[in-house]
């Protein structure tokens, strides 16, 4: 299967301070990428969907100026918490689609964000 | 609303066979997909389904009956390290996943 790789696997801060995250396609192109974050023992929670070239669309109840989304190419998409605190701490997965409108969804290796 | 349900957890033993449901309602249906996560791991791709009947990779099968808005993942022949999440996840008529929460599998030797 396509590759995505995200970087980095584990980050923590200081809170008030800000963390980009970085998902990569590394053999196709991905149109769209899904950002997602999951609590420990909860299921994937989409936050937002970002589609190459345009703006992010943000799920119901996310703060969009606090999570920055940027989809500057077909291949990298970038994930910044910003001013973080320790309610942000969680593990954060990508996904990507590739162009030929493959359905299946390909997974970044999670970042693990602890927040102290 | 949207709708995914499958069991919270199982338990099964080592070399058995488990079959986990999952019931969906959504808005469109374009495909069902079941994940395998290890903690603190991203998910991996088992299979996907779109069409009615049985699909076989390996020990893992995946069903599913659109009609039914039904489908299972059966595990065979269970080794330990099967134990695992497994999410089953819809793509609905926007082409957007919509993710049950997920199966906790626990194996015992």
């Amino acid at each position: 299967g396509a590759v995505v790789s995200q970087h980095p696997s584990r980050v923590i801060c200081k809170s008030g301070t800000s963390v980009k995250i970085e998902c990569r396609s590394l053999d196709f192109q991905a149109t769209t990428m899904f950002w997602y974050r999951q609590f420990p023992k909860q299921s994937l929670m989409l936050m937002a969907t970002s589609n190459e070239g345009s703006k992010a669309t943000y799920e119901q109840g996310v703060e969009k100026d606090k999570f920055l989304i940027n989809h500057a190419s077909l291949t990298l998409s970038t994930l910044t918490v910003t001013s973080a605190h320790p309610e942000d701490s969680s593990f954060y997965i990508c996904s990507a689609r590739d162009l030929q409108g493959d359905t299946e969804a390909f997974f970044g290796q999670g970042t693990r964000l602890t927040v102290v | 609303g949207q709708n995914i349900d499958q069991p919270t957890e199982m338990t099964a033993t080592e070399g058995a066979i488990v079959q986990i449901n999952c019931t969906y309602q959504t808005s469109g249906f374009n495909g069902l997909f079941w994940y395998q996560q290890h903690a603190g791991e991203a998910p991996t791709f088992l299979s996907y389904n779109v069409l009615d009947g049985l699909e076989e990779k390996g020990r893992f099968s995946s069903f599913l009956s659109r009609s039914k808005g039904y489908s299972y993942l059966l595990l065979k022949e269970l080794q330990m390290k099967d134990s695992a999440s497994y999410l089953c996840a819809v793509l609905d008529s926007n082409y957007q996943l919509i993710w049950g929460a997920g199966t906790k599998l626990i194996i015992k030797p």
